[in-house]
């Protein structure tokens, strides 16, 4: 089983839809939890970051932490062009430096 | 700025012939990695280093070389390239136990 699952996409939406990506994982000693956005031709940026279940808000950004199914999502409300990108969960341990990264979605809204 | 530069940006090479990617930050970060992403298979780490002197494999080291001499610095070096390793490759750091990590703009290497 692999450590980290992350719906595959690519996902294209229009604008102003409400995106659900979705990421599940398998190891119990991962404890922090976050989301990076990667536009084509960059680097990933770190979106979002939160250590405990439960929800947590960024604007028109919401990440969602489910630590008993072992299961995070991202959500976006009335989504833009420019949320097009690659989107990766990631996952940290309490202790170290390392992450573990899903494979990204790739997410197009359209004008 | 605070920021990753990596060096070059695009390469063409053949197999056998050896080739260096630079990596330099500036925010004084004691923990660096390397990634390469490949369609499908995500970001996998390559070699990561704590600090000066110390580096460490990571998922996909076969292949690889890295050293860290200065804090700064993080170099990935390819002795002998394959076709394989044909991807793009990401420089990060970060603070040692800091959950956000700082990306390079990334170095698309073919190797014919």
């Amino acid at each position: 089983q692999k450590e980290v699952e992350q719906d595959p996409g690519p996902l294209s939406v229009p604008e102003g839809a409400i995106v659900s990506l979705n990421c599940t994982y398998s190891n119990s000693a991962f404890q922090y939890f976050m989301w990076y956005r990667q536009y084509s031709r960059k680097g990933p940026e770190l979106l979002m970051y939160t250590y405990s279940s439960g929800n947590k808000e960024d604007g028109r950004f919401t990440a969602q932490v489910d630590k008993s199914s072992k299961y995070i999502s991202l959500f976006i409300r009335d989504s833009q062009p420019s949320d097009s990108a690659t989107y990766l969960c990631a996952y940290k341990e309490t202790s170290g430096s390392r992450l573990t990264f899903g494979e990204g979605t790739q997410l197009t809204v359209n004008p | 700025e605070a920021q990753v530069t990596q060096n070059p940006r695009y390469l063409i090479t053949v197999t056998g012939k050896k080739l260096t990617v630079t990596c330099s930050q500036n925010m004084n970060h004691e923990y660096m990695s390397w990634y390469r992403q490949d369609p499908g298979l995500g970001l996998r780490q390559i070699y990561y280093s704590m600090n000066v002197e110390v580096t460490d494999k990571g998922d996909v080291p076969e292949g690889y070389k890295v050293s860290r001499k200065e804090k700064r610095n993080f170099p990935l070096i390819l002795e002998s390239p394959s076709p394989n390793q044909t991807s793009l490759y990401f420089c990060a750091s970060s603070r040692v136990g800091g959950s956000e990590q700082f990306f390079g703009p990334g170095t698309r290497l073919t190797v014919l």
